[in-house]
């Protein structure tokens, strides 16, 4: 079993939608939890991170964190097409981020 | 503010070639540098890390090498390339204490053919 599971996708979604993405992990040591996104060709760019359970908002986006679950999510709130990427939870241990294998995101027009 | 800085963007390279890729970083001091190879519709597997210079860690035992020649340079080497080398290799910083944020590089797609 892989230490952090994450589905692959692709989700796809009309303009406009809530996209919900979600990551489980099984290492009650993860600290840190940060989502980062990558398009096609491109390194990935981090857009949130958060420590504690709860709820962290920046602009469309908002992150979830259940530690009780070992849960992650990353609502995307009024999606827009710019949105379409790959988008990758990471937890953190010590030096070491553990990533899971990414959600393709389509947003269509 | 600080930038990663990863070259070359792409390279196509025969088996059995050298590889160097180099990543240097600007704006930060005592960065944690780490490479990573992300295969096709995977996630990131990090092949090597350092957290200073001539230190280098090695996470999976293959046909790759890392250095650390100065405190913000960090190149990946081969001496002999398989066609199971192929692959996006991306680089990425830390700061040496805190929350181990990582911030990547643009990434070089490797062909071995």
């Amino acid at each position: 079993q892989k230490e952090v599971e994450q589905d692959p996708g692709p989700l796809s979604v009309p303009e406009g939608a809530i996209v919900s993405l979600n990551c489980t992990y099984s290492n009650s040591a993860f600290q840190y939890f940060m989502w980062y996104r990558q398009y096609s060709r491109k390194g990935p760019e981090l857009l949130m991170y958060t420590y504690s359970s709860g709820n962290k908002e920046d602009g469309r986006f908002t992150a979830q964190v259940d530690k009780s679950s070992k849960y992650i999510s990353l609502f995307i709130r009024d999606s827009q097409p710019s949105d379409s990427a790959t988008y990758l939870c990471a937890m953190e241990r010590g030096n070491m981020l553990t990533f899971g294998g990414g959600t393709r995101l389509m947003v269509k027009p | 503010s600080q930038t990663i800085h990863q070259w070359p963007a792409t390279l196509v390279q025969p088996v059995g070639s050298p590889l160097s890729l180099e990543c240097t970083v600007e704006g930060t001091s005592n960065p944690n540098l780490y490479w990573y190879r992300q295969a096709a519709g995977r996630g990131l597997q990090l092949l090597f890390y350092s957290v200073g210079i001539g230190q280098i860690s090695s996470e999976v035992p293959q046909n790759l090498s890392a250095s650390r020649p100065q405190d913000r340079q960090f190149i990946l080497s081969s001496k002999k390339l398989l066609l199971s080398d192929s692959g996006f290799y991306l680089c990425a910083w830390s700061v040496i204490s805190g929350r181990n944020i990582q911030y990547f590089g643009a990434g070089t797609r490797l062909s071995v053919l």
